[in-house]
């Protein structure tokens, strides 16, 4: 089954401790993107990658790292989550880019 | 800033009428345009685009663009129960890898 596939679906931590979020996908997409989706707000781009080694910041980037290394992972990293990063987190990816994104489940993160 | 605008809703409607979702955009370079439904609790899905002036129409759903008046819509007909979900309108402006969002409107079909 085509899917993209993030880990874990929910998350409590506490500040400043350093996470990751998986994000793997099936389908051989080149692009890849991560957004956060906030009441009122929507979803905000936080980071894209358009092929491996090549990443790029999105609108909201500040307090996020992320690296691909291999074609089908794109891990979303947080150094030292802060509580304005309690949000829900979504991994998209698309063949090429073109916004006909396939979503992820989605993590739900909690900062306390 | 680039902007994607739509009412938060919610829109309630009668099982088997239209729904009618509205979205207005500020890039006047956005070339793409894309509608997105997500129930409660569940990620996103793609469930339509349209790129050219004028309706597009799969099934009960229908697309409409108007770049002239920076506005896309999504009719869809005979609603059912089961449409219920917020609609994401997304924008792809020109020159740029991502998608613009819209807050989403929130759709309620009652029987």
């Amino acid at each position: 089954e085509a899917q993209v596939t993030q880990n874990p679906r929910y998350l409590i931590t506490v500040t400043g401790k350093k996470l990751t979020v998986t994000c793997s996908q099936n389908m051989n997409h080149e692009y890849m993107s991560w957004y956060r989706q906030d009441p009122g707000l929507g979803l905000r781009q936080i980071y894209y990658s358009m092929n491996v080694e090549v990443t790029d910041k999105g609108d909201v980037p500040e307090g996020y790292k992320v690296s691909r290394k291999e074609k089908r992972n794109f891990p979303l990293i947080l150094e030292s989550p802060s509580p304005n990063q309690t949000s829900l987190y979504f991994c998209a990816s698309s063949l090429f880019g073109q916004g006909d994104y396939t979503f992820g489940s989605g993590t739900r993160l909690t900062v306390v | 800033q680039k902007e994607v605008e739509q009412n938060s809703g919610p829109l309630s409607v009668p099982e088997g009428a239209i729904a009618s979702l509205n979205c207005t955009y500020s890039d006047r370079g956005s070339q793409s345009f894309f509608w997105y439904r997500q129930y409660s609790g569940k990620s996103p899905e793609l469930i339509m685009f349209i790129y050219s002036n004028g309706d597009k129409e799969d099934g009960r759903f229908t697309a409409q663009l108007n770049k002239a008046s920076q506005y896309v819509s999504l009719l869809i007909r005979d609603s059912q129960p089961s449409d219920s979900a917020t609609y994401l309108c997304a924008v792809k402006p020109g020159g740029y890898n991502k998608l613009i969002f819209g807050a989403g409107t929130r759709l309620a079909v009652h029987p």
